[in-house]
């Protein structure tokens, strides 16, 4: 089945101590990634890949990591999370050309910090 | 500043009623596709939009992209309960291999027995 799969789905967590969400898909799509979705504001994208080692800043990204080593993995890192960090985060896939790419997102992952 | 204007934010109906959700930019996009998100799930791609003046069918859904390709609208016939959700509207900027996809706010839709 294709898909695209997040980890951990829930977590709690304090200031300042490092964090990893993983993502992976099994699509082999080039394309991918992250999403903070907050009340009012719809999906602002925080850092995106359209291939290995290849990654870009998105609209968000100030205080978040991201790596690319394999084609489908797409780490998110919170070096030092806040509480304006508290959101919900997806990772979204897709292949990379064409205009009517269709993105795969994700279940989320809800993230508290305290 | 957001790009893509999408109202209602809220929408309550009873079942059986049509329904207009509209998302609306100053800016000219190349594409422009509608997703539905259900609690606890990610969005799902309901369509996608390339040609000023489109119009797409979904059985019950119809979809239609602005002439300027500025603006989009979505129309639901005889909403029914499981049409109940989140819809979310997404631009593209460029045709090109970047892929950024620019949401608006969403609106959220609560169809009543």
């Amino acid at each position: 089945e294709a898909q695209v799969t997040q980890n951990p789905r829930y977590l709690i967590t304090v200031t300042g101590k490092k964090l990893t969400v993983t993502c992976s898909q099994n699509m082999n799509h080039e394309y991918m990634s992250w999403y903070r979705q907050d009340p009012g504001l719809g999906l602002r994208q925080i850092y995106y890949s359209m291939n290995v080692e290849v990654t870009d800043k998105g609209d968000v990204p100030e205080g978040y990591k991201v790596s690319r080593k394999e084609k489908r993995n797409f780490p998110l890192i919170l070096e030092s999370p806040s509480p304006n960090q508290t959101s919900l985060y997806f990772c979204a896939s897709r292949i990379s050309r064409g205009p009517l790419y269709e993105q795969y997102f994700g279940p989320g992952t809800r993230l508290t910090v305290t | 500043t957001q790009l893509l204007e999408q109202s209602p934010q809220f929408l309550s109906i009873q079942e059986g009623e049509n329904l207009t959700v509209y998302c609306n930019s100053s800016s000219v996009f190349s594409s422009l596709q509608w997703y539905r998100q259900e609690p606890g799930e990610g969005p799902v791609l309901l369509v996608t939009v390339v040609t000023g003046g489109e119009v797409k069918k979904l059985k019950r859904l119809t979809f239609q992209f602005g002439d300027a390709r500025k603006d989009s609208s979505l129309h639901i016939t005889a909403a029914q309960p499981g049409d109940t959700g989140l819809y979310l509207c997404a631009g593209a900027r460029n045709p090109g291999n970047t892929g950024k996809l620019i949401f608006g706010q969403g609106t959220t839709l609560q169809v009543k027995p």
